[in-house]
């Protein structure tokens, strides 16, 4: 089955660095998407973006498909954005659609 | 619009005993997961059905576990012998067809004793 490799498992930072997550996956995936957990559990997508590069405030995700590889940049770190930041793969659109997750980035932020 | 819900949000039981966790989806979404999450790992598919109808159940421990959407809305995941490494967080999430994007829900962390 699919597999996704995230690196690093946990990454401390001063207030106002810059964090770069990495997400190397197995096999072709036509979906890609970046999620971050809070403390408390709750999930939430930040970003899908299968290939190329995607903004979205302070994130920064860049996909090399052929390359099996993504990388979630956040720029300016903020306390509240500690978390656990998660990478998922997945298959063909439609209802055959499942998510393969890797294990995760804890990321802290120190004031 | 209301988010996927859960309930129970906590659960605490010995070994040998049932336990079931309940999801609402988003109103309209079609298809429905449910993950596991242990501590410390990503979240692991279980089970996910579309309507009504089961599309992958291929990593539900068939022996203890089970999951129900009768009426392609609700969903009930059921444990009936619980396992001491059956203790995680499990997680609902749901989206609509034509969306790639996942919505979960608080989850419910269960301990096992």
């Amino acid at each position: 089955g699919q597999q996704v490799q995230q690196s690093p498992s946990s990454l401390v930072l001063q207030e106002g660095e810059n964090a770069e997550l990495q997400c190397n996956f197995s096999s072709t995936a036509t979906q890609l998407q970046w999620f971050y957990q809070s403390p408390g559990g709750s999930l939430v997508s930040l970003l899908s973006n299968p290939s190329g590069t995607k903004h979205t405030g302070r994130l920064t995700s860049t996909t090399v498909t052929k390359e099996r590889r993504s990388s979630l940049h956040i720029s300016s770190s903020q306390t509240t954005d500690s978390g656990t930041y998660l990478c998922a793969i997945g298959g063909s659109g439609g209802s055959n659609y499942k998510l393969t997750f890797g294990k995760g980035t804890l990321l802290t932020v120190t004031p | 619009e209301a988010g996927v819900t859960q309930s129970p949000r906590y659960a605490v039981l010995q070994e040998g005993q049932a336990v079931s966790f309940w999801c609402d989806p988003i109103s309209g979404h079609d298809t429905l997961y449910w993950y596991q999450q242990p501590r410390d790992q990503g979240p692991q598919l279980l089970v996910y059905f579309r309507d009504e109808a089961v599309i992958d159940n291929s990593q539900l421990p068939s022996d203890r576990f089970s999951a129900v959407r009768p009426k392609g809305t609700n969903s009930t995941l059921k444990i009936q012998s619980a396992k001491q490494g059956d203790t995680a967080t499990y997680l609902c999430a749901s989206r609509t067809g034509d969306q790639d994007t996942q919505y979960f829900g608080p989850g419910t962390r269960l301990l096992v004793l």
